[in-house]
């Protein structure tokens, strides 16, 4: 298993385009987040997976956001009608163990996919 | 106001020297505090965590939690040049729960 995997590393798309990243966990992970970094600051939640249901999707998400994890394997980020303001880095992380498990703390995260809007 | 406070620095130290980074937090709910280390162009790694308050040590790192306070810190010693980084600093809720992020201190160590 070579970690987490996303896909493209980089889009480039025009102002009201929709675009979709695809993120591979590490296999016996059960555990996916999805996160947005922008320039200067820290990862910002958008939503989690415990295999392959949503259990918590951020407020500040607008319904222009969808995630899915079909088979609690890989997960789709969708963004439809792109914005300016929805350029950053998009960060998939996976973890082993839900619950109080310490497993949960520990996140290994993707390299990212950037997102920049024209 | 941010669930989570960092200053984001930039913070730069010569080489050899003692680094503390730290974070506030607003939310008595947190129970497992994290810090993680995040290179230009990657994505973050964990460091090291703790549960609840006290202190641990992992090699020339040590990270404390003061619940009481809502304070958390992280000590670097004989800082070398290979840790100029961000460092994040993460907590969550005991259960199922999601993790937040401070917004990150960018540490430069000086050769």
């Amino acid at each position: 298993d070579t970690g987490v995997s996303q896909d493209p590393r980089h889009k480039i798309t025009k102002r009201g385009q929709n675009v979709t990243f695809r993120c591979d966990p590490i296999s016996e992970h059960n555990r996916l987040y999805w996160y947005r970094q922008t320039l200067g600051q820290g990862p910002e939640f958008l939503t989690y997976f415990q295999n392959e249901a949503q259990l918590e999707k951020s407020r500040l998400l607008s319904d222009r956001f969808s995630a899915e994890r079909p088979k609690g394997s890989f997960s789709t980020l969708e963004i439809q009608r792109t914005e300016q303001g929805d350029s950053a880095m998009y960060l998939c992380a996976s973890s082993l163990n839900g619950g109080t498990g310490s497993g949960a703390n520990v996140l290994t995260f993707g390299a990212g996919s950037r997102l920049t809007v024209l | 106001q941010k669930e989570v406070e960092q200053d984001p620095g930039p913070l730069s130290v010569p080489e050899g020297a003692i680094v503390s980074l730290n974070c506030t937090y607003s939310n008595s709910a947190f129970q497992y505090f994290m810090w993680y280390r995040q290179y230009s162009r990657k994505g973050p790694e964990l460091l090291m965590y703790t549960y609840s308050s006290g202190n641990k040590e992992d090699g020339r790192f040590t990270a404390q939690v003061d619940k009481s306070s809502k304070y958390i810190s992280l000590f670097i010693r004989d800082s070398q040049p290979s840790d100029s980084a961000t460092y994040l600093c993460a907590m969550r809720g005991s259960s199922a729960s999601k993790i937040i992020f401070g917004s990150g201190t960018r540490l430069s160590i000086r050769p």
